[in-house]
């Protein structure tokens, strides 16, 4: 089942901070974050594995609740840089095979 | 630097024609996948492997097929290509170590089918 992405798009201005969420009915073995800038192929972020987990690098951080079925991506103080596409690839039984949510549409403007 | 090469970067074909998608992964990686990307419905999966000569239908199979004959190479075939599958086409690779993975994904082929 596809997971559930919210939300499809939002415009930032830089130094601003975005939410994205990635929800879904069943319980996840691990959840996935890529970003893709246009025209170029969808780049790793990060992965989550365990219910209450957080995780995160520079001013691109991520969640997953206790129950493992929703992640949040956290972007503070956005930069031009962090304009692009992010998905959220969801795995449920542990084989590598991910579901992606359609993607949310960050655009940061100066 | 895991390393995923796509024959094509714009491909134009006619309906009714065979097509080939070629990918190769340099890291020895067990798993390949292939995906289709189209606006507003995300990266759909459509066939992938685990390993040599094995395949695993994804979530939208319907008129390709694929083909998996060296490790470091993953062919998806149209056999009659129509126009509902022009698309971007992404392939994408993983070590195959069980869970918690990296996917590394291809520049992508983006598909006319006229």
């Amino acid at each position: 089942q596809q997971p559930v992405q919210s939300p499809q798009a939002v415009i930032l201005r830089e130094g601003e901070d975005a939410v994205i969420n990635c929800s879904s009915s069943k319980a996840l073995y691990s959840v996935h974050w890529y970003r893709q800038k246009h025209g170029e192929a969808p780049v790793f972020l990060m992965i989550l594995l365990k219910g209450g987990e957080q995780k995160g690098h520079d001013k691109i951080s991520a969640s997953f609740n206790e129950k493992k079925q929703q992640s949040s991506l956290y972007l503070t103080a956005s930069q031009l840089s962090y304009s692009g596409t992010y998905f959220c690839g969801t795995e449920f039984g542990g084989n590598e095979k991910l579901t992606f949510g359609t993607g949310t549409r960050l655009t940061i403007i100066p | 630097d895991v390393k995923v090469t796509q024959s094509s970067r714009y491909l134009v074909k006619r309906t009714g024609e065979k097509v080939f998608l070629e990918c190769v992964q340099d890291m020895d990686h067990e798993n390949m996948f292939w995906y289709r990307q189209d606006p507003g419905l995300g990266l759909r999966l459509i066939y992938f492997s685990y390993d040599v000569k094995m395949k695993e239908k994804g979530d939208i199979p319907e008129g390709y097929s694929v083909s998996r004959e060296k490790k470091e190479r993953f062919s998806l075939i149209l056999e009659s290509a129509s126009t509902n599958q022009t698309s971007m086409y992404l392939c994408a690779s993983s070590s195959g170590q069980g869970g918690q993975e990296t996917q590394y994904f291809g520049p992508g082929t983006r598909l006319l089918v006229l």
